[in-house]
């Protein structure tokens, strides 16, 4: 089953508003990834965590990889209309990389 | 940069059919790996290879198999298709490593079956 928790499940927000969600594991995972993924099409990757403690940022997104290992955040800063989207959390725990992923958060933008 | 390919991107079968799908990585990547999305879902992990060898295997239903070729492309097979078959199935390819190392996993753009 799952043992990650993603939250919020859902956003509603206005243009130019930051937009904040993360993830929770029962498990210490060694890899943090976050996704966006538009209706239909595959999830493409936006910030990749390799080491607790760790922040990286991708122009208007920030990730951290938690102290403990078992949380990660994603920050969107000024959102614009395309940020609208599903953003997936994924994580790993072992060594060959299966990855478990967060229910989502749907990400709504208004103008 | 050149991403992961799949085919076909939509695919329509009838109940007991089988299909196959084709999955292409990212040049030079070596770990091919399958997964399921149902509606209003997230992807679920169904089966990967390294090295053309299963390397992991998820919540993947007997009806089905993979194999990942010596060209590093990815095939996933599927027999007495049912109607909760229908999802979208992604591919995602990593550079994994002799280390074995949790590696990015980068995915395709998915092939969504529908099963009549």
């Amino acid at each position: 089953g799952q043992q990650l928790n993603q939250s919020p499940q859902s956003m509603f927000i206005q243009e130019g508003e930051d937009v904040s969600m993360n993830c929770t594991s029962s498990s210490i995972f060694n890899t943090w990834l976050w996704y966006k993924q538009d209706p239909g099409e595959g999830p493409v990757l936006l910030i990749a965590l390799y080491k607790a403690g760790e922040l990286t940022s991708n122009g208007r997104l920030t990730a951290q990889f938690g102290i403990t290992r078992k949380d990660s955040f994603l920050n969107i800063s000024a959102s614009i209309p395309s940020d609208v989207g599903i953003y997936f959390c994924a994580g790993a725990t072992d060594s060959w990389g299966k990855f478990q992923f967060g229910a989502g958060t749907q990400v709504v933008v208004t103008p | 940069a050149a991403g992961v390919i799949q085919s076909p991107r939509h695919l329509i079968k009838e109940k007991r059919e089988t299909a196959t799908l084709k999955c292409y990585p990212i040049p030079r990547h070596d770990t091919v790996y399958w997964y399921q999305q149902g509606p209003g879902q997230d992807p679920q992990f169904l089966i990967s290879f390294y090295e053309k060898m299963q390397s992991d295997k998820g919540s993947i239903p007997d009806r089905f198999s993979a194999q990942q070729f010596s060209d590093y492309h990815s095939e996933l097979n599927m027999s007495s298709l049912e109607l909760g078959d229908s999802a979208l199935y992604f591919c995602a390819s990593s550079l994994g490593g002799s280390s074995g190392a949790t590696d990015t996993q980068y995915f395709g753009p998915g092939t969504r079956l529908t099963v009549l």
